[in-house]
């Protein structure tokens, strides 16, 4: 099994540029997750999906849309990228909500100029 | 939301010593999670360790969810050992919305 994969692993953009952050994972989960981590912070939860066309906002959810067509994937767009949206983005995904280890992706490098 | 506050923030050890990094949490807990952030950004999986203790060769950790709080142990430590540790946790009705503490940073020398 690949995990939790992520694409791209570095992105530059200028502002009000749009871009999707892919993530896919091949174990099966049904919940998925992205979140952001800003320089010597922990991480804060974005958008999660509990199921395929089930989609929800976390912590920090303005400027981003998300969308569940598939178990496997759980793109992450910018809608029109801002320098305070750069940071480093990982995806995790469980088996399900509740009782269960989360796993994440690579992350994601963006940088907003 | 709940809280989750790390101890201590900073760490620098000789190669060999023994560490205890804490996390306290304000709230009861579905899961809690311990990761190590290596100097490269990836995040690895430690423990999971909602209550009660667990090894995983050098490392042990021990979550007492009465008293809200997790204790993850690093045992003769190594330079690859460097990079920051994280407690994160889901609440009681937070649905496996992790929380993260704010981490430990931690640097052996060798």
């Amino acid at each position: 099994n690949a995990g939790v994969t992520q694409t791209p692993k570095f992105q530059v953009l200028k502002t009000g540029q749009s871009m999707t952050l892919q993530c896919a994972q091949d174990m099966n989960h049904e919940y998925m997750s992205w979140y952001r981590q800003d320089p010597g912070m922990g991480l804060r939860l974005i958008h999660y999906s509990v199921g395929a066309g089930i989609t929800d906002q976390g912590e920090v959810p303005n400027g981003y849309n998300v969308s569940r067509s598939t178990t496997e994937d759980f793109p992450l767009r910018l809608l029109s990228a801002a320098p305070s949206q750069t940071s480093v983005y990982f995806c995790a995904s469980s088996r399900d909500r509740g009782f269960y280890e989360q796993y994440f992706g690579p992350g994601t490098r963006l940088t907003v100029t | 939301g709940i809280q989750v506050e790390q101890s201590p923030p900073d760490l620098i050890l000789q190669e060999g010593a023994n560490s205890t990094l804490r996390c306290n949490f304000s709230d009861s807990v579905n899961n809690l999670q311990w990761f190590h952030q290596n100097p490269w950004g990836q995040l690895i999986n430690l423990f999971y360790i909602p209550s009660g203790t667990k090894q995983n060769g050098r490392l042990s950790a021990t979550t007492v969810a009465t008293e809200r709080y997790s204790l993850l142990y690093i045992s003769s430590s190594q330079t690859t050992d460097s990079g920051v540790y994280f407690c994160a946790v889901d609440g009681d009705n937070a649905g496996n919305m992790l929380t993260f503490g704010g981490g430990t940073r931690l640097m052996v020398k060798p």
